[in-house]
């Protein structure tokens, strides 16, 4: 069985900081993914960032990156130069088998000017 | 833009009723999958199809809810004789291979 644990509900971050977002995973597979999403207010889910359990390097995406530490069995989210737009749910998400997702409950953020 | 579509947006039933919800992968991917997120909560996987093919539905509850995804047209999720336990919001994901991209959701209010 899957499991993703985001421990922190909600976060204040300050515009123009970074902000990290805590993700631990726990899975009997040699072979995984991880994922994080972005849900805005608006409601929709937008795919942010992947890593896979074999990349010998860890994912950035423009001001994202993940911090995995595949001993640590953690996938930490880093926002890099907060922006308001920033402010948001954000999900960590784990795959194991090429198709289902199972998420985590989830981190509020809030960015302040 | 060929993102997933998801239509209706919101929807309205009182209990007993059906709820039919469309989702439209984007274009070029023949994997969908169907999430629901309850209030406060993450999403949960429902069910995962491919063309005319329900490849895992170990998430859907038992009664009341089917899912397809015809040869032609959207994947349909249905919901016969709602309850208000099924207010929720339901995901569409689409992939090719690896990632999952989601549609804008369906908000399902059961009055």
């Amino acid at each position: 069985a899957q499991k993703i644990t985001q421990t922190q509900p909600g976060m204040f971050v300050q515009e123009k900081e970074a902000v990290t977002l805590d993700c631990t995973y726990d899975t009997s597979d040699p072979s995984y993914g991880l994922f994080w999403y972005k849900q805005p207010s608006s409601g929709e889910m937008i795919f942010l960032i992947y890593q896979g359990s074999y990349d010998q390097q860890n994912a950035t995406e423009g001001r994202y990156s993940l911090n995995f530490q595949k001993a640590r069995k953690s996938a930490n989210l880093v926002i890099s130069a907060s922006q308001l737009g920033d402010s948001a749910m954000y999900f960590c998400a784990m795959s194991s088998n090429d198709y289902k997702l199972s998420f985590g409950a989830g981190t509020t953020v809030t960015v302040r000017a | 833009n060929a993102g997933v579509m998801q239509n209706p947006r919101h929807l309205v039933r009182r209990r007993g009723q059906e709820a039919r919800l469309r989702c439209s992968p984007m274009k070029g991917h023949s994997h969908v999958y169907w999430y629901r997120q309850l209030p406060e909560e993450g999403l949960k996987f429902m069910v995962y199809l491919q063309k005319e093919n329900i490849i895992d539905e170990s998430g859907m509850p038992k009664e009341r809810f089917s899912a397809e995804f015809p040869k032609e047209g959207p994947s349909i999720l249905r919901i016969q004789q709602v309850v208000r336990g099924d207010s929720a919001a339901y995901f569409c994901a689409s992939s090719s291979t690896g990632t999952q991209y989601f549609g804008p959701g369906t908000r399902l209010l059961v009055l």
